[in-house]
Order: structure tokens, then C-alpha cells, then sequence
């Protein structure tokens, strides 16, 4: 089946900082992908779709200039938190679903990227 | 708007059956999925029905749908260890939309 690989799959940080996540789809091509936050014990919440060669569409109450989104190719999505609060810290899954082959009713999920902010 | 509930726990016996109950609000779901997730790991999309199905069975899997009162409901078969785990019930409107997940369901088995 279709994978999504994330990258790295956990990061510790100073406060202050920024870290990058990657998203790659691996043997698909896929034109939207889409950014999800865990917290502890409690559901996934969609942060944001990101759309290959645009602007990613923010949910509400998300910081779009905080948890800055790039999707520069039809394989690779990029999440960055910039300056970093202990709030932040939490797990961070993308998805992406392929859309050109039509296999758009599967979502494919990364294995997730857990950051800690110190 | 969108929402989708579901309990937050389940314990079950090992070799019954579990029966996992979700509920959403939103009429225009067209998609209804059931995920697993084991800890630490990402999510696996274990079935899903389209909103004009009543029922999708795969192995010791069954999805029961009543689009009526927007109800969504699993059932394993054959409960077993491997199948501990948090299981979330998911909606979107389409093929390529954004999925909205429930807050999932932490199964636990019984000796």
C-alpha cells in the first residue's frame, strides 16, 4: 500500500526555536496533504490542508504564522513551528491522500513526530 | 457543523466480540472510516463505508451504518491482545476532503 513517511519522528527543542517536520509521500503523488496535532489521550485535531503550489488552508483558531506550511512538490510537505513554547509540544501527524491513481478514499497517515519543547 | 463522538472506553473479554459505537452530526458525511491506532504509531485505516451502505463486513470486522440517526458502528469479532489499541471513527464529506475524527475509543482486553 500507499506510505507516508515523516521525518523526524521525535524532537526535543529549546523554547525559542523552530523545528521542521517533514511529510513525504512515497509512491504516490500527492497534490493535498493534510497536518493533524494529538495531544495526549484525546483526538486528532486537522491544523491545516496543505495544496501543492498554494496557500495551505488554516483551521480556525490556528496560527497560520506560527505552524508555517510549504508544499513545494507533489511528494513533500513541510510543518514549522517557529519559536517554540512548551506548548507546543505534542504529536504531530500528517496525511495525504492519492488522488491521482483514485485512490482518494484512503487518507495515508505518517507514523507521526512527537515534539518536546524545553 | 462537524462532530464526531464516540465513548472514550471499552474493556472486552478476549474471544468475545467488541462493538464500538460513534456518532456525527454532520448530514453531508459521505465517507465513514474506522481507524486503529497502537501506541506511539500513526493511524491505520482499518475499513470504511460509503453513507449509501448499511453494512460493510471484512473478516472480523463489521461496519454498521444507520445514516438515519447518523449512528456508525463497529464490530470485532473474536476479540483479540493484537487488537488493543485506540480505534477512532472518522467522517469526511468526500474523497478528497479533510477527515474529521472522533476522539477515539481505547479498547482493552481481557485475560
Amino acid at each position: 500500500g500507499a506510505v507516508v513517511s515523516q521525518h523526524p519522528s521525535w524532537v526535543i527543542c529549546k523554547s525559542g526555536t523552530s523545528v521542521k517536520i517533514e511529510c513525504r509521500s512515497l509512491d504516490f503523488q500527492a497534490t493535498t496533504m493534510f497536518w493533524y496535532r494529538q495531544f495526549p489521550k484525546q483526538s486528532l485535531m486537522l491544523m491545516a490542508t496543505s495544496n501543492e503550489g498554494s496557500k495551505a488552508t488554516y483551521e480556525q483558531g490556528v496560527e497560520k504564522d506560527k505552524f508555517l506550511i510549504n508544499h513545494a512538490s507533489l511528494t513533500l510537505s513541510t510543518l514549522t513551528v517557529t519559536s517554540a513554547h512548551p506548548e507546543d509540544s505534542s504529536f504531530y501527524i500528517c496525511s495525504a491522500r492519492d488522488r491521482i491513481t483514485g485512490m482518494g478514499t484512503e487518507a495515508f497517515f505518517g507514523q507521526g513526530t512527537r515534539l518536546t519543547v524545553v | 457543523g462537524e462532530d464526531v463522538e464516540q465513548s472514550l472506553f471499552l474493556s472486552v473479554r478476549e474471544g468475545d466480540s467488541s462493538v464500538i459505537n460513534c456518532t456525527y452530526t454532520d448530514s453531508s458525511s459521505t465517507y465513514l472510516y474506522w481507524y486503529k491506532q497502537e501506541p506511539g504509531a500513526g493511524l491505520q485505516l482499518l475499513t470504511y463505508i460509503f453513507s449509501n451502505m448499511d453494512m460493510k463486513q471484512d473478516q472480523r470486522l463489521t461496519v454498521l451504518l444507520n445514516k438515519k440517526d447518523k449512528h456508525l458502528s463497529l464490530r470485532i469479532a473474536d476479540t483479540q491482545t493484537g487488537d488493543s489499541a485506540i480505534y477512532f471513527c472518522a467522517e469526511s464529506r468526500s474523497r478528497d476532503d479533510k477527515i474529521i475524527f472522533g476522539k477515539g475509543t481505547r479498547l482493552h482486553i481481557l485475560p
